[in-house]
């Protein structure tokens, strides 16, 4: 079956210009999170969406925001990018506990503010 | 506070050699889940094995294997028989299922470089 697919794979942008990424889940797979990925922070928790409501979000700013679809795609948006926006977004999917059949991730897009 | 901790930022090891890379965690959740995936330079995260917090046995896939030891809060991966391949940054998640939180936290990871 088909894994996660996230568009684009890389992006370039100017400071204070805004930015979607996309996230298309595993069929079947309701619960779509997002993280973000530097290498000064590591990987940390953006936000999780299911079945159209963001259950959770992590510790950023407002200028990050997400929304899922009722076919499960998941976008966020940066607006104002700023340099420090500079990272790997990955997306992940998963059935709904995340248990066991665990998360799987996207091969990410990497974000490059200058 | 840090959830999860991996203590080793780097290591080499010798092809067809096992290694140990070594996760603690932090949890009042009796329930969770603790993850490991593999990250090689292209990005992607490809995930390993599991274990939850009730599993009485160890976990195993193929040449992964998980050295789970609760009351230690320890959840160390074993790679055996080492491949070039296996040239990539590991990282150790926990979900807390009781939190209803719906993430996963990382730790810091640890890149593995195996020599031919």
């Amino acid at each position: 079956k088909a894994g996660v697919t996230q568009t684009p794979r890389y992006l370039i942008k100017t400071r204070g210009q805004q930015v979607t990424l996309s996230c298309s889940p595993i069929s079947g797979h309701r619960s779509v999170s997002w993280y973000q990925q530097t290498p000064g922070q590591g990987l940390q928790f953006l936000f999780e969406y299911f079945s159209e409501t963001q259950r959770n979000k992590g510790n950023f700013p407002g200028r990050f925001s997400g929304r899922q679809f009722s076919n499960s795609r998941s976008e966020m948006n940066v607006s104002t990018l700023e340099l420090g926006d500079s990272a790997l977004y990955l997306c992940a999917s998963s059935s709904s506990t995340g248990g066991a059949g665990g998360y799987t991730f996207g091969s990410g897009t990497r974000l490059t503010v200058v | 506070a840090q959830k999860i901790t991996q203590t080793q930022p780097g290591m080499f090891v010798q092809e067809k050699e096992a290694v140990t890379l070594d996760c603690t965690y932090d949890t009042s959740d009796p329930s969770y889940g603790l993850f490991w995936y593999k990250q090689p330079s292209s990005g992607e995260m490809i995930f390993l094995i599991y274990q939850g917090s009730y599993d009485q046995q160890n976990a195993t896939e193929g040449r992964y294997s998980l050295n789970f030891q609760k009351a230690r809060k320890s959840a160390n991966l074993v790679i055996s028989a080492s491949q070039l391949g296996d040239s990539a940054m590991y990282f150790c998640a926990m979900r807390e299922v009781a939190s209803n939180d719906y993430k996963l936290s990382f730790g810091a990871g640890t890149t593995v470089t195996v020599r031919a």
